[in-house]
């Protein structure tokens, strides 16, 4: 059974600030990480892929990912209130495997 | 920019009866899925389909499901006799699942209400 473990939150940040968003996962086997972003009532939508050990960068956002220690994290850099948002962790063997979700962490970004 | 489009938003249905819910996912990829989330908990997978036939399904994904893709463009997601457990927000979502990029782009849901 994969699990994907978040903290729910909230996580309260001050608008300029970084936010660091947390996420452990079971399965050693994991092949590709991903973060969404979820506003109430609406679909994830994808905000980074990783898929090996070390930092991926893209615009505010960089993606941190230690297969080793099971761990998988998310920098937001002048964090926006716009940014306020659940932030939801999810991996994948690859192939036809669907993602597993975690429960997100709700952060609010205070102007 | 190609989105995964889902119809209808939201779909009120007596227990009991049958529903279609569609999907058009984007053009050039090549897996399906469809994703459900009850209120207030987490996302969680159904099934996965490929090639025209289904990859993976989860637990979830029992007899009163079935999908398919009738034409080119079109994914349905079909629940034979609903029960009221089964109001939440359904999710279909695509991928080119091509090695290093396995991306997957989520619809904007269809809101399924049992009464």
């Amino acid at each position: 059974q994969k699990e994907v473990e978040q903290n729910s939150g909230p996580l309260s940040v001050p608008e300029g600030a970084i936010a660091s968003l947390n996420c452990t996962y079971s399965d050693r086997g994991s092949q590709s990480f991903f973060w969404y972003r979820q506003y109430s009532g609406k679909s994830p939508e994808l905000i980074m892929s990783i898929y090996s050990n070390g930092d991926k960068e893209d615009g505010r956002f960089t993606a941190q990912l230690n297969k080793a220690s099971q761990y998988v994290s998310l920098l937001i850099r002048d964090s926006q209130p716009s940014d306020s948002a659940t932030y939801l962790c999810a991996i994948t063997g690859g192939g036809a495997d669907g993602l597993t979700f975690g429960k997100g962490t709700h952060l609010i970004i205070q102007p | 920019e190609p989105e995964v489009t889902q119809t209808p938003s939201h779909q009120v249905t007596q227990m009991g009866q049958e529903v279609i819910l569609r999907c058009v996912p984007i053009s050039n990829h090549l897996y399906f899925y469809w994703y459900r989330q009850i209120l207030g908990q987490k996302v969680e997978f159904l099934v996965s389909f490929y090639n025209n036939e289904i990859s993976e399904k989860s637990e979830i994904f029992d007899d009163q499901f079935s999908v398919e893709r009738p034409d080119g463009s079109n994914f349905t997601l079909k629940i034979r006799s609903t029960k009221l457990e089964d109001s939440a927000m359904y999710f279909c979502a695509s991928s080119k699942q091509i090695t290093g990029n396995t991306e997957a782009f989520f619809g904007q849901g269809t809101r399924l209400t049992v009464v």
